[in-house]
């Protein structure tokens, strides 16, 4: 069975702080997605990473993707209350299946 | 990106009736996915909706409990039956994006809750 370990399961920081969230897994993906949930929406896709050791910034938010395509990082630099939200990693396994980390709970307090 | 919209949005049920959500998008998609979000956890897929043919259940899931229709290429429904109090979650529909890599856009979610 496939699995996406996330870490950590919750964060709770101060408004400037930086932060990383992590996505593990034994298995190699051929795509991986990082999605925001916000209380009462469903996900929305932030990034999309595909090659090996591939890095892709969004304003504030850098994505890493693996060297070996199993793992990868969200760093967030100067938190902002708008980025509370739930993180969510996803990996394409195959066709157009995906599963999905348990994600990481993130509050920013002003 | 598509758009998707779910209804409703919440419902309060009973044990032991039934509650169908629909999910429509703003454009037509092969494959329409239904997913669930127990509270604090994250998305465990329920099936694979396809237009014309009998959906895909995930293990776990039957379809006597989980009915789905897909009558065309934007709309599709899920039909939670005779409910208890664990199916009280949030159910989200999504719907592949145009990229080759598995992104998919999601619905605002049906929190469903059983008493």
């Amino acid at each position: 069975t496939q699995l996406l370990e996330q870490s950590p399961q919750f964060l709770s920081i101060q408004e400037g702080e930086n932060l990383t969230v992590y996505c593990n897994s034994s298995s190699v993906f051929s795509s991986l997605q990082w999605y925001r949930q916000e209380p009462g929406e469903g996900p929305v896709l932030l990034v999309t990473v595909v090659t090996g050791g591939e890095v892709k910034k969004l304003k504030r938010l850098t994505f890493q993707f693996g060297d070996a395509r199993k793992d990868s990082s969200l760093h967030i630099t100067a938190a902002q209350p708008g980025d509370t939200g739930l993180y969510l990693c996803a990996g394409a396994t195959g066709g157009f299946k995906t599963i999905f980390g348990a994600g990481t709970r993130l509050f920013v307090k002003a | 990106s598509a758009v998707i919209s779910q209804k409703p949005s919440r419902d309060i049920c009973q044990r032991g009736t039934s509650l169908t959500i629909q999910c429509q998008v703003d454009s037509q998609v092969t494959m329409m996915f239904w997913y669930r979000q127990q509270p604090g956890q994250s998305l465990t897929l329920i099936a694979t909706a396809n237009q014309g043919s009998e959906a895909t259940y995930e293990s776990g899931f039957v379809i006597d409990k989980f009915p789905i229709s897909r009558p065309n290429l934007t709309f599709s429904t899920l039909t939670v039956s005779n409910m208890s109090p664990e199916d009280s979650s949030i159910y989200l529909c999504s719907a592949p994006g145009q990229g080759a890599y598995n992104e998919q856009f999601f619905g605002p979610g049906t929190r469903l809750t059983v008493l």
